[in-house]
Formats: C-alpha cells, structure tokens, sequence
C-alpha cells in the first residue's frame, strides 16, 4: 500500500512569513495527524481529524496555527505568522479506526521548517 | 496531562552488547506502542502492548508491559549496527503521547 505523502520536505522561511503543509494520508485511514517534532524530542500531537472533524486540537496554538481536512482525506496545516520557535519536523501520521484501542500510527517523511 | 518519560536519553554500546530503554507513565495506559526513529527518518511502528504484564519478542527485541500497566521496557539482545536509531515509546486513551525517546548508538 502507498504510504502518508507529505510535501514539501523542506521549507525555508522568515520569521513572521506564513508556510503551509499539505499531507495525503494511507488510503481508508478516517484518522489523520499532525506531530510537531523539535529537534532531540519525541513527537508532539498538535491536532487530530477523525473524517473531517477535529477529535482533539489542544495542543494547537490556535492563534498562529490552523489545519483543515475537507472531504476527510487529505489535510492541510497552516502558520501564520512564524516564529523561530516553530523550527522544527511536522509529521502527518494516519490510522485505521476500529477496536478499542489505539491503532499504529503510519508516518508520512515529515516537512523539515527552518525558519529564520 | 498525561506524561511519558523514557530513560536513558542516550546509550552507546558496543556491537553484540545488549541494551535497554524504559517508558514510565504518570497515569494508568490502556496500551503501549513503540516507534524506532532512524537518524533523518520518521518514527516506525514496531509493537503495541495491550495487556497487564504482556510480553512480546520480534527476533532480539523483547517488549514488557508492566502488571500496573505504568511502565514498559524495550530490550535487544545482542545489538547490531542497524540498531542505531531513537526508539519512543507512545500511550494513551484514544490518542499516543510520545517520550522523548532512547538514542542507540552501536560501536562496531
């Protein structure tokens, strides 16, 4: 099966600069994800879609971050403004729904965000 | 919030010397899942535990599930250079909150 497509890889930006990611999950995966992960960390869960809808966004700094999962396949993750502190991967994973119990999660490359 | 934290941040062994990473949980998991990391690559899904005191073994890595299901442990046996990578450990209820992982390096 072809595995989470993520574009771009690479993002170079100025602080205050706005940069968008785009993931396209595991075909038949409802559930799709966004993890920030900086540098010497484990992944950090900004937001998570079931379909199209938002089961947990927490962890989202809503005032400079926002992602949207029309038609509950792919998704898109937007910052705006940028700040250095959001230098980091962002990783789009996705998984099956079913069970009573988390389901692996599949991870796409990641973008790698410079921003300077 | 939940809190997971995984001991020791690095190890560096020797190649065939044996290794062990533990995941400490502040609250009660329903499961466990481990996720190898190489270096310039995403996390994998290498194993989930779902019972009290679970063990599971894929070739010379062996999982544990702690009986309070607070806590597990990654062991490998022997360890090679393809080892090298950071191994996270990820609970919860309905959504994985990841340590910070072990960073393996192997001597060869």
């Amino acid at each position: 099966e072809a595995g989470v497509a993520q574009s771009p890889r690479y993002k170079i930006i100025e602080k205050r600069q706005s940069v968008a990611f785009w993931c396209n999950p595991i075909s038949g995966h409802a559930t799709l994800y966004w993890y920030q992960q900086i540098l010497g960390q484990g992944p950090k869960l900004l937001i998570q879609f079931q379909n199209n809808g938002v089961v947990d966004d927490s962890q989202l700094p809503k005032d400079r971050f926002s992602a949207e999962r029309l038609k509950g396949v792919d998704s898109t993750l937007k910052i705006q403004p940028a700040k250095l502190e959001d230098s980091a991967v962002y990783l789009c994973a996705s998984s099956s729904v079913g069970g009573a119990y988390n389901s692996p999660l599949h991870f796409g490359n990641g973008t790698r965000l410079t921003v300077t | 919030g939940q809190q997971v934290m995984q001991i020791p941040q690095y190890q560096h062994v020797q190649e065939g010397e044996d290794f062990t990473t533990y995941c400490n949980s502040s609250t009660t998991l329903s499961n466990i899942q481990w996720y190898k990391q190489r270096p310039g690559g995403h996390p994998v899904f290498l194993i989930q535990l779902v019972k009290s005191g679970e063990v599971k073994k894929q070739k010379r890595l062996t999982f544990q599930f702690g009986e309070a299901k607070k806590n597990s442990s990654l062991h490998i046996t022997a360890t090679q250079t393809t080892d090298v990578g950071t191994y996270f450990c990820a609970g919860g209820e309905g959504k994985s909150t990841f340590g910070d992982g072990t960073t393996l390096t192997v001597k060869p």
